[in-house]
């Protein structure tokens, strides 16, 4: 079955640092990934959306990339703040029904 | 504009009581989405709609019922709460024209005693 793992234990680092965080699937062949932050007690907003034939996608402090040999999704946040304090979603679609399927998220506290 | 809103915020329901969870969006979306979000089970899709007057079933779809009422609305029913059903219930819709982002609601947080 479709499996999409991300890593269950929240993620703690200290300000400035680049911050890494993992989505990893199986049986799986999609045609796009999309990250999306959510804060408590609010629904999860859209950050970087990468295609299958894309190694990396930038925007600001964010980069995201795609190895669909590896069959894995980095992301990174660059000059990590307290701000970015929350948890990150993965989720993944093949193309055809626009119906994504998302990871259980994995939290980041970052530590001023 | 509003983006994608949700009433109510919070619930509170005895087992066997029906309620109607109201979703809009107003960005001329076709496509629209209920889910379910659990501790550590992550986001669960409901029921999904492609366009008005389409409905599919997702992944949970028991115990549950949806209506597209128009294009700006997508409404989602429970007939009879049970316990198992205390969760956290997100509208969703997608943006058209190759942009396949979602954007999500603010979330109703339904308790069934």
């Amino acid at each position: 079955s479709q499996k999409i793992e991300q890593n269950s234990e929240a993620l703690n680092i200290q300000e400035g640092k680049t911050a890494t965080l993992t989505c990893n699937y199986t049986n799986y062949s999609p045609a796009y990934l999309q990250w999306y932050r959510q804060d408590p007690g609010r629904g999860p907003v859209f950050l970087l959306l990468i295609r299958e034939n894309e190694k990396e996608k930038r925007k600001e402090r964010l980069k995201v990339t795609f190895d669909t040999t590896l069959k894995q999704s980095l992301f990174h946040i660059t000059a990590s703040q307290p701000a970015d304090s929350a948890t990150y979603l993965c989720a993944l679609d093949s193309g055809g029904s626009y119906i994504p399927t998302f990871g259980r998220g994995t939290s980041l506290i970052v530590h001023p | 504009n509003a983006g994608v809103t949700q009433t109510p915020k919070f619930q509170v329901l005895k087992t066997g009581q029906s309620m109607t969870l109201q979703c809009a969006q107003d960005m001329n979306h076709n496509s629209m989405y209920w889910y379910r979000q659990d501790p550590g089970m992550g986001l669960r899709l409901i029921y999904y709609s492609a366009s008005e007057g389409t409905t599919d079933k997702g992944e949970v779809p028991n115990g549950y019922n949806v209506s597209r009422l128009n294009k700006r609305e997508f409404s989602l029913r429970l007939e009879s709460a049970a316990p198992s059903q205390t969760s956290v219930y997100f509208c969703a819709s997608r943006g058209d024209r190759g942009r396949n982002e979602q954007y999500f609601g603010p979330g109703t947080r339904l308790t069934v005693t």
